[in-house]
């Protein structure tokens, strides 16, 4: 099983460069999220989906954007990079729904920005 | 605001030692508890605990939820080198969004 899959593993890129950070999943997850994890501050939520169609900001979302038009995908966007956006960023899916499936996680990306 | 708090942040033991590494949370809509261990690369699911005073094991860990006093410990017997990693709590709460707030993470060392 693939499980959660996240391209690319690295990427560097300069200051007002744009990306895309891609996540798949092919496990018929309808829920799908995007974390950051920074040195002595945990993982905190970028943006999340509930489904097709549908996503939400969560605690961090300001710099990304997100789109979700399929259930498979979900790519996470840079408009226009900042220092302060480099760190490790993780996608997670879930099946959800009340039925205590926990939330899994791909291999993250490592993106610095210079 | 929803807060986890880990501790301790960082621990050191030797082989064959018992470690307690704690959970403490104030969430909104609770639903659940989760444990993860995370090496080099993503965060691997232990337990999700939903109910207070059941204990969930598998293997020498195994981990504890009290919704009363809102907290959860995770306990590692006769640790060994491979259980060094970083554990990260998180809490899921309820309303639709499988949202997770995370704690910082405790960050074990076990030297053989």
């Amino acid at each position: 099983n693939a499980g959660v899959t996240q391209t690319p593993k690295f990427q560097v890129l300069k200051t007002g460069q744009s990306m895309t950070l891609q996540c798949a999943q092919d496990m018929n997850h309808e829920y799908m999220s995007w974390y950051r994890q920074d040195p002595g501050m945990g993982l905190r939520l970028i943006h999340y989906s509930v489904g097709a169609g549908i996503t939400d900001q969560g605690e961090v979302p300001n710099g990304y954007n997100v789109s979700r038009s399929t259930t498979e995908d979900f790519p996470l966007r840079l408009l226009s990079a900042a220092p302060s956006q480099t760190s490790v960023y993780f996608c997670a899916s879930t099946s959800g729904g009340g039925g205590n499936q926990p939330q899994h996680f791909g291999d993250g990306t490592r993106l610095s920005i210079l | 605001e929803d807060k986890v708090v880990q501790s301790p942040l960082s621990l050191v033991v030797h082989e064959g030692d018992t470690v307690t590494l704690n959970c403490s949370y104030e969430v909104t809509n609770f639903r659940s508890l989760l444990w993860y261990k995370q090496e080099k690369k993503a965060p691997t699911f232990l337990f999700m605990l939903t109910s207070s005073g059941i204990e969930k094991k598998s293997g020498r860990l195994s981990s504890i939820l009290d919704k009363k006093e809102l907290f959860s410990i995770l306990n590692i017997t006769a640790t060994q080198t491979g259980d060094s990693a970083i554990y990260l709590c998180a809490v899921e709460k309820q309303g639709g969004s499988e949202k997770l707030v995370f704690g910082k993470g405790t960050k074990l060392t076990v030297n053989p």
